[in-house]
């Protein structure tokens, strides 16, 4: 079966600070991986998704970009980040062909 | 637009009832569903997964899909407090590709003693 990792667990980050966010998965090879954010009280918002290596898709056009460099580790990053980035960050995957999606455990993200 | 609803909640149940949570969709060609359990300040964990019409039961929970009504329900029997969560359902769209889906913005469920 497959694991997510991904870390840091929690940040706080001033307004206007980088931010690079990291996602490795195992247990599995050419994953689809997604990265969500979801805001306090609200539902999951995906923002960018990846079905290989260099091949990043976006759904969100924001300050926020990803990066696959890697089959299993994907990486969210910022130049400058917003109060509204604030929110909790999850990378998911699921195995090519199938539906099903495998949730890492997050990162607390508190912009300040 | 694809859209998957959820009533908000909280639905509130007792311990050791059964708990009815629902959710419709939009895209009549979807192809698979899906149940996430979230705990607050948790990621989402796949507890059900469901593809053809019909029930599919696993311990305590059944799923039941309806494409002609374009509903999913999850049925939780025996309610306990810990079944208290978030529950999201998922829609995966028609044909193959890179699987993007639809999620509803969950049912809260508080199971109370």
């Amino acid at each position: 079966s497959q694991t997510i990792h991904q870390w840091p667990a929690t940040l706080v980050q001033p307004v206007g600070s980088p931010l690079s966010l990291e996602c490795t998965v195992e247990g599995t090879s050419n994953p689809n991986l997604y990265w969500y954010r979801q805001a306090a009280g609200r539902g999951l918002q995906l923002l960018f998704y990846s079905v290989g290596i260099g091949q990043i898709s976006s759904e969100v056009p924001q300050n926020l970009s990803a990066s696959r460099p890697q089959d299993r580790q994907f990486i969210l990053s910022s130049k400058k980040l917003l109060l509204s980035d604030s929110g909790f960050y999850l990378c998911a995957s699921n195995l090519l062909g199938g539906g099903e999606q495998y949730f890492g455990p997050g990162t607390r993200l508190t912009v300040t | 637009q694809k859209e998957v609803e959820q009533n908000s909640g909280p639905l509130s149940v007792p311990e050791g009832a059964i708990a009815s949570l629902n959710c419709t969709y939009s895209d009549r060609g979807s192809q698979s569903f899906f149940w996430y359990r979230q705990y607050s300040g948790k990621s989402p964990e796949l507890i059900m997964s469901i593809y053809s019409n019909g029930d599919k039961e696993d311990g305590r929970f059944t799923a039941q899909l309806n494409k002609a009504s374009q509903y999913v329900s999850l049925l939780i029997r025996d309610s306990q407090p810990s079944d208290s969560a978030t529950y999201l359902c998922a829609v995966n769209p028609a044909a193959g590709g890179s699987y993007i889906p639809t999620f509803g913005r969950g049912t809260s469920l508080i199971v109370h003693p």
